[in-house]
């Protein structure tokens, strides 16, 4: 299909790990992206991995790319509440068109 | 530099009223975008501007919707005449083509539009 899936809503108490999946559908996306979105702000690029990569960490983030399956997904290490916002995954299809997915909503509990 | 700047930040409106939504792109960025966000639908690109003239505006919803880019720093959304459904958060983002890995866009904080 043509959408960008993402579950709406995810719960997680404070310190624990989050993990935010994707599903994208251009097997030819060279670049995936993550972007938050905290509330009443736009958006903001959080991280992005290059296609020829499986994993990138960056300090509590990790972004692990299953292309076979067309599987993207976000880990939160050690989740605070300031990680409390919207998460979009996003693709890039031609030179500047990002398709974005429905965006999952993270609620961390203290 | 203070970012991309849309206004106004909130628009409520009556049915059938014509709407108007600015944006000041960060300067010197040559990509503008408009977006769409609601619940039902999530973002949505509607149009973007390479070096102020429009590549896709497939996303425009229908003819009520037409956006203008003058110049470098201004690009104007406009809706005529506004319905209920058009009830949505409206971002403008900018970036710069750079060649590289990040293609990041800069996103505005939003215009709230509610059309009575």
């Amino acid at each position: 299909g043509e959408d960008v899936e993402q579950s709406l809503f995810l719960s997680v108490r404070e310190g624990d790990s989050s993990v935010i999946n994707c599903t994208y559908t251009d097997s030819s996306s060279t670049y995936l992206y993550w972007y938050k979105q905290e509330p009443g702000a736009g958006l903001q690029l959080l991280t992005y991995i290059f296609s020829n990569m499986d994993m990138k960490q960056d300090q509590r983030l990790t972004v692990l790319l299953n292309k076979k399956d067309k599987h993207l997904s976000l880990r939160i290490a050690d989740t605070q509440t300031g990680d409390s916002a919207i998460y979009f995954c996003a693709e890039m299809r031609g030179t500047y068109k990002y398709i974005f997915g429905t965006g999952t909503r993270l609620k961390v509990l203290a | 530099d203070a970012g991309v700047i849309q206004s106004p930040r909130h628009e409520v409106t009556e049915m059938g009223q014509e709407v108007t939504l600015r944006c000041k792109p960060i300067s010197g960025h040559d990509y503008l975008f408009w977006y769409r966000q609601t619940m039902m639908r999530g973002l949505e690109l509607l149009i973007y501007f390479n070096n102020n003239v429009p590549i896709d505006d497939s996303g425009m919803p229908e003819d009520r919707f037409s956006a203008k880019m003058p110049n470098a720093s201004f690009s104007t959304l406009k809706i005529q005449p506004s319905e209920p459904r058009d009830s949505a958060v409206y971002f403008c983002a900018s970036s710069l083509f750079s060649g590289g890995p990040r293609n990041e866009q800069f996103f505005g904080p939003g215009t709230r539009l509610t059309v009575l």
